[in-house]
């Protein structure tokens, strides 16, 4: 079975300065895709970003952008120029290929401070 | 479009009752997924849908059970519930088996006393 593991549960930061989310993740498939997704307090999930494992370019959105690294089974987020919205619960999360079993992590809650 | 959509937002239940979460979405999604959320713990995939007809079971099945008698609905019903079942529950939808991005509903709170 897949596992997702993010071994910050807590990070914080001050706003315009960048934050670096860690990820990893356990599985034996080859064909995969990892996401970002972001719950504020309103609980609503947002996606992030996104990743195919078959691409060897990292992902990017805007101030967001993530350092994937297949072989070491890593997956982590950058936010850069961290802005108060950026406060939220970050969840990191697995997903097979031609499967809709999503695996997630336990989450980073992230704190941006003025 | 509305998205997906989730009703109850909050709903309190007493131990052995039971009820149905609703969700529905709008865009002609095929995939449907049931998610509940813990404090402390990611999601964790309850069941799920490929199509109005079939469904299947995810990580945590027990307690509960799901229809998919249309592509819109999708709903998740609790015969009896339990203390254990006091979660956030979101709903999901994609368009496509495991290759683009699953859209989720707002959530509903279940409290069981």
């Amino acid at each position: 079975a897949q596992t997702v593991t993010q071994s910050q549960p807590e990070m914080s930061v001050q706003e315009a300065e960048t934050v670096t989310l860690s990820c990893t993740y356990d599985t034996s498939e080859n064909n995969y895709y990892l996401f970002w997704y972001k719950q504020p307090p309103s609980r609503q999930m947002i996606l992030v970003i996104r990743q195919e494992a078959y691409k060897q370019q990292n992902a990017t959105e805007n101030r967001f952008s993530v350092n994937f690294q297949k072989a070491a089974k890593s997956f982590s987020l950058k936010i850069s120029d961290s802005q108060l919205g950026d406060t939220a619960m970050y969840f990191c999360a697995f997903m097979k290929h031609w499967n809709n079993d999503m695996r997630f992590g336990a989450g980073t809650r992230l704190t941006v401070k003025p | 479009n509305a998205g997906v959509t989730q009703t109850p937002k909050f709903q309190v239940l007493k131990t052995g009752q039971s009820m149905t979460l609703q969700c529905a979405q709008d865009m002609n999604h095929e995939y449907m997924s049931w998610y509940r959320q813990d404090p402390g713990m990611g999601l964790r995939l309850i069941h799920y849908s490929v199509g109005a007809g079939i469904t299947d079971q995810g990580e945590v099945p027990n307690g509960y059970n799901v229809s998919r008698s249309t592509t819109e609905d999708f709903p998740l019903r609790l015969l009896s519930a339990a203390p254990s079942q006091t979660s956030v529950y979101f709903c999901a939808s994609s368009s496509d088996r495991g290759q683009e991005t699953q859209y989720f509903g707002p959530g509903t709170r279940l409290l069981v006393l």
